[in-house]
C-alpha cells in the first residue's frame, strides 16, 4: 500500500522569502515521487518527480525537491517566493510496478507582496 | 506533443439529472487513462482507470460510471446526479517518463 501525507492544507509566506512544502510517504517498495501543481480552475501540472536518480531533484520555476530515505521525506522548497507560485501543490506517490498514483490532500501557497 | 480535452469547462445540473462529461487524448497511443475527482480541502480522489478499451476499474463506490469506448477517449457518467457528486473533474493520461499528464478539468455544480 502506499499513501501521501501533506503538513499543512495552508502554507503563507512572504514574496521573496522560502518557500518550504512538505511531503511525507508510505511505500513498502522504492517509490516514484511527484509534485504537481494546480492554478485556479486548472488542471495539474508537473513540477518535478523523483524515480531513483539523484535524490535532490531541480524541477521547474525554480522548485526543487530532495528525496530522503530515512525520513520517508519529499519536501518541495523554492529559496525565493513569487507572486506567480500562489497555487496548489500535490505531491503523490507511485510504486509496486502499478503505475497508479495515490495524491496527498494538497497544500494552497499563498504569497503576500 | 501530449494533450487532453475535456469538456465542458463548467457544469451545473439539478439533482436527479443525468451527467456525461467527455476526454479524449492527443499525443499517446494505447495509454492508462484516469479520472479524478476533487472537492474542497479534500485533494484528489481516484474516481475511475481504465487500461484498454473497454477496461474500467473502479476505486470507490458511488453512483457514477466510467467507459472507454475508444483508445483515447474515456466517458463519465451519471444516470441521476446527488448533491455529493459536486466538485471539480480531472481527466488524466499516463504520459512519458512515469508522469501524468491531466486535463483542464470540470467544474460541476449540482444544485
Amino acid at each position: 500500500a502506499q499513501s501521501v501525507t501533506q503538513l499543512g492544507s495552508h502554507v503563507s509566506v512572504s514574496e521573496g522569502a522560502l518557500v518550504l512544502l512538505r511531503c511525507n510517504y508510505s511505500s513498502s517498495v522504492p517509490p516514484y515521487l511527484f509534485w504537481y501543481v494546480q492554478y485556479p480552475n486548472q488542471g495539474l501540472q508537473l513540477l518535478l518527480k523523483y524515480t531513483s536518480a539523484a535524490t535532490l531533484v531541480k524541477g521547474i520555476n525554480g522548485f526543487e525537491a530532495e528525496f530522503k530515505k530515512s525520513e520517508t521525506s519529499f519536501h518541495l522548497t523554492k529559496p525565493s517566493a513569487h507572486m506567480s507560485d500562489a497555487a496548489e501543490y500535490f505531491c503523490a506517490v507511485s510504486s509496486g510496478g502499478s503505475y497508479i498514483p495515490t495524491f496527498g490532500r494538497g497544500t494552497s501557497l499563498i504569497v503576500h507582496p | 506533443s501530449q494533450t487532453i480535452h475535456q469538456w465542458p469547462a463548467t457544469l451545473v445540473q439539478p439533482v436527479g439529472s443525468p451527467l456525461s462529461l467527455e476526454c479524449t487524448v492527443e499525443g499517446t497511443s494505447n495509454p492508462n487513462l484516469y479520472w479524478y475527482r476533487q472537492a474542497a480541502g479534500r485533494g484528489l480522489q481516484l474516481l475511475f482507470y481504465s487500461v484498454g478499451i473497454g477496461q474500467i476499474s473502479s476505486e470507490v463506490p458511488q453512483n457514477l460510471s466510467a467507459s472507454r469506448p475508444q483508445d483515447r477517449q474515456f466517458i463519465l457518467s451519471s444516470k441521476k446526479l446527488l448533491l455529493s457528486d459536486s466538485g471539480f473533474y480531472l481527466c488524466a493520461a499516463d504520459g512519458t517518463n512515469e508522469k501524468l499528464f491531466f486535463g483542464s478539468g470540470t467544474q460541476l455544480s449540482v444544485l
